[in-house]
């Protein structure tokens, strides 16, 4: 399976905005990146996803680099609900087959600090 | 519209003892997935089901199954539980099959003891 590269930890400043970054060089043509965060002692929120081009959605925007090997998510103004791990995550296919599944890495905790 | 729901929250079961797992996904949605959150493996897939049917299956052994209704409530079951079971399992709905934006439910706790 295509691996994630992604930070233990990140700070921020609240008001201010964060840029999370993941690194997929094993990335295929196919994959998805998806983003999930989870909030303590919750289930895993759903963030935003994309394949090719930068994406927005009312929570966050993903850039993703041309050569699809690196990716950031982007919380244009963190507030202190936003401290959570951030998981970047490959939608692959599965080995034999046309389905997918999403293998979580550790994902960054990201600290907001008012 | 109401989120994913689980039950139990919590659970303590004996070694040996079998346990069953309850999801109903939002409505609407006919997909659920089902994942297993340890301090030490972090989130592993357990399985998808889409329309009663297993699409997807993750690396576990086979006393983790899962059953879909019709109605698109799952459930799970872990038979012959051992210590190593102790986490956190996390069931999550979609509308499409194939981990699409997938909304998670919080959790059942289960301690294996």
């Amino acid at each position: 399976d295509a691996k994630t590269t992604q930070p233990n930890s990140m700070e921020s400043n609240e008001e201010e905005p964060v840029h999370l970054p993941c690194n997929h060089s094993t990335i295929s043509g196919t994959d998805y990146i998806h983003w999930y965060r989870q909030l303590p002692s919750q289930g895993p929120e759903y963030v935003i996803h994309g394949l090719t081009s930068n994406v927005n959605n009312r929570m966050a925007s993903l850039a993703i680099a041309e050569d699809r090997k690196s990716s950031t998510l982007i919380l244009h103004r963190a507030t202190l609900r936003d401290a959570a791990v951030y998981y970047c995550i490959l939608r692959a296919p599965n080995s034999g087959g046309s389905n997918y599944k999403l293998t979580f890495g550790k994902g960054t905790l990201l600290t907001v600090n008012p | 519209k109401a989120g994913v729901t689980q039950t139990p929250r919590y659970l303590i079961k004996t070694r040996g003892q079998q346990v069953t797992l309850s999801c109903s996904p939002i409505s609407g949605h006919r997909s659920v997935s089902w994942y297993q959150q340890t301090p030490g493996q972090g989130l592993q897939f357990l399985f998808e089901y889409f329309s009663e049917t297993q699409r997807n299956k993750g690396n576990f052994p086979g006393r983790f199954s899962g059953r879909q209704f019709s109605n698109s409530r799952s459930e799970m079951n872990v038979s012959t539980l051992e210590l190593g079971d102790s986490a956190l399992y996390l069931c999550a709905s979609s509308f499409r099959a194939g981990a699409y934006e997938q909304y998670f439910g919080p959790g059942t706790r289960l301690t294996v003891t």
